[in-house]
């Protein structure tokens, strides 16, 4: 099965950092990924659609300058968080589809970030 | 826009018996339903899809029903385990091409032994 793989599971910042995560598919080419939130016992939230070689599609309400996405390659998407504040934390996942029509999402393991 | 329900109370059966999980959504049908299950601080894991045109899918303890009429999906893991104990969260894919789903908020599923 089609594998991606985030990184790092878990980071503690102090507000008013940056934090990268990564989001890797290992064995497929990915052209879009997505990026979601999680809050406890809330559903997911799609932040933004992740487009290789172009700009991110972000959902309304979330801030584009608040989380960079970038996805250089076509297997590498980045979210950087930027001046991270506690309001920040939650459970970040990223995901993509290896190209079925089906349309089903391969999800990374998750990136539980804290800002102190 | 579609709004998807799934009990948020969680489902607690006994090892053995088949567990039954409900997915109702309020709008258009998808193109397909997917079921996911996710553990606790994990990112969660694709199961199985239906297509609209489906009435039944089957994979191996899993079986999943889709009634377009009633706009309701069933969920059932038979002879269940304490290990099948996770959320499952439905999700809607639209039609027209547009293949983003929409997750509904999961229902957490306790097997006890």
């Amino acid at each position: 099965g089609a594998v991606v793989s985030q990184h790092p599971s878990w980071v503690i910042c102090k507000s008013g950092t940056s934090v990268k995560i990564e989001c890797r598919s290992l064995d497929f080419q990915a052209t879009t990924m997505f990026w979601y939130r999680q809050f406890p016992k809330q559903s997911l939230m799609l932040m933004a659609t992740s487009n290789e070689g172009s700009k991110a599609t972000y959902e309304q309400g979330v801030e584009k300058d608040k989380f960079l996405i970038n996805h250089a390659s076509l297997t590498l998407s980045t979210l950087t968080v930027t001046s991270a504040h506690p309001e920040d934390s939650s459970f970040y996942i990223c995901s993509a589809n290896p190209g079925t029509s089906t349309g089903e999402l391969f999800f990374g393991e998750g990136s539980r970030l804290t800002v102190l | 826009s579609q709004k998807i329900e799934q009990n948020s109370e969680a489902l607690n059966i006994q090892e053995g018996k088949t567990a039954t999980l409900t997915c109702n959504y309020t709008n258009y049908s998808p193109a397909y339903l997917q079921w996911y299950r996710q553990d606790p601080g994990r990112g969660p894991v694709f199961l199985l899809l239906i297509r609209e045109n489906e009435k039944e899918k089957r994979k191996e303890r899993l079986k999943v029903t889709f009634d377009t009429t009633l706009k309701q999906s069933l969920f059932h893991i038979t002879a269940s385990q304490p290990a099948d104990s996770a959320t499952y969260l439905c999700a809607l894919a639209p039609p027209g091409g547009s293949y983003i789903p929409t997750f509904g908020r999961g229902t957490s599923l306790i097997v006890h032994p």
